[in-house]
C-alpha cells in the first residue's frame, strides 16, 4: 500500500507570496491532518480535514488555509508569507477515529526569503 | 487542553545498553499516546502506540513502552540499543473524548547511541 505522499517537496518562495502545498493520503484514510515543524516551536498542529470538512483547527493566522477534495486529497495554501514561515509541512492520514494511528508523508521543506 | 513533555532534550547510550525515552502527559479525556522517531530529513515514522487494555505495549524495531496512569507517562524502552536507533523520538498525546485528528507533541528527544 503507498504511504502518504506530499508535493512539492522542497520549495523557495521570497516575502509575500503564497503557496500551496499537496497532500495524498494513503487510500481509505478520510482524515488529514496538517503539522509545522519548526526548531523553534517543535511541531505544531495546523488543521484537520475528514470527509471535506474543517474538524479542528490550530492557532494559526488564517493566512493559513486548506481543503479537502472528495477524493481525501487535501491542500493547505498559506498566503502573503512571512520569514517566519519557513518549516517542515507534514502531513498525516489515518481513518479518522480517535484512536486511529496518523500516518506522516515526508513533508514539504518550504523557504521563505 | 493536551500536552505532552518530554524532559529530555537528549538521550546519550552505549550500543547493547537499554535506553529509556521518557515522556509525560496531560488530557482530560481519556489519554490516546503515541510514539513517533523522525530520522533526518524524513516525515514522522509510527513505533507504538497505547489506547487501552495492557500497560505494556510492544512496537516496531524492539521498542515498547510503558504506560502508567498514576504517574501520567508513557516512557520509551528497548531493552538493547542499537547504533541505528540514532534519531530523534517524539512522545504524541490526542484526547480519546475530543480532538480527533489532532495529536499534541512533546518537543522531541535526540537519542544518541554510541558503538
Amino acid at each position: 500500500k503507498a504511504g502518504v505522499t506530499q508535493t512539492p517537496r522542497y520549495l523557495i518562495k521570497t516575502r509575500g507570496q503564497q503557496v500551496t502545498l499537496s497532500c495524498s493520503p494513503i487510500s481509505g484514510h478520510r482524515s488529514v491532518s496538517w503539522y509545522q515543524q519548526t526548531p523553534g516551536q517543535g511541531l505544531q498542529f495546523l488543521f484537520e480535514y475528514f470527509s471535506e470538512t474543517q474538524r479542528n483547527k490550530g492557532n494559526f493566522p488564517g493566512r493559513f488555509s486548506g481543503r479537502q477534495f472528495s477524493n481525501s486529497r487535501s491542500e493547505m495554501n498559506v498566503s502573503t508569507l512571512e520569514l517566519g514561515d519557513s518549516a517542515l509541512y507534514l502531513c498525516a492520514s489515518s481513518f479518522g477515529l480517535e484512536q486511529e494511528t496518523q500516518y506522516f508523508g515526508p513533508g514539504t521543506r518550504l523557504l521563505v526569503l | 487542553a493536551q500536552s505532552v513533555a518530554q524532559p529530555e532534550d537528549q538521550v546519550n547510550v552505549a550500543e547493547g545498553n537499554p535506553l529509556t525515552v521518557k515522556c509525560t502527559y496531560s488530557v482530560s479525556g481519556n489519554p490516546y499516546l503515541f510514539w513517533y522517531v523522525q530520522y533526518p530529513n524524513r516525515g514522522l515514522q509510527f513505533l507504538l502506540k497505547y489506547i487501552t487494555g495492557d500497560n505494556l505495549v510492544k512496537g516496531s524495531y524492539g521498542f515498547e513502552a510503558e504506560f502508567n496512569k498514576s504517574q501520567t507517562s508513557f516512557h520509551l524502552k528497548k531493552p538493547s540499543a542499537l547504533v541505528s536507533d540514532s534519531a530523534l523520538y517524539f512522545c504524541a498525546v490526542r484526547d480519546g473524548a475530543t480532538n480527533a485528528g489532532k495529536s499534541t507533541f512533546g518537543d522531541g528527544t535526540t537519542l544518541t547511541v554510541k558503538p
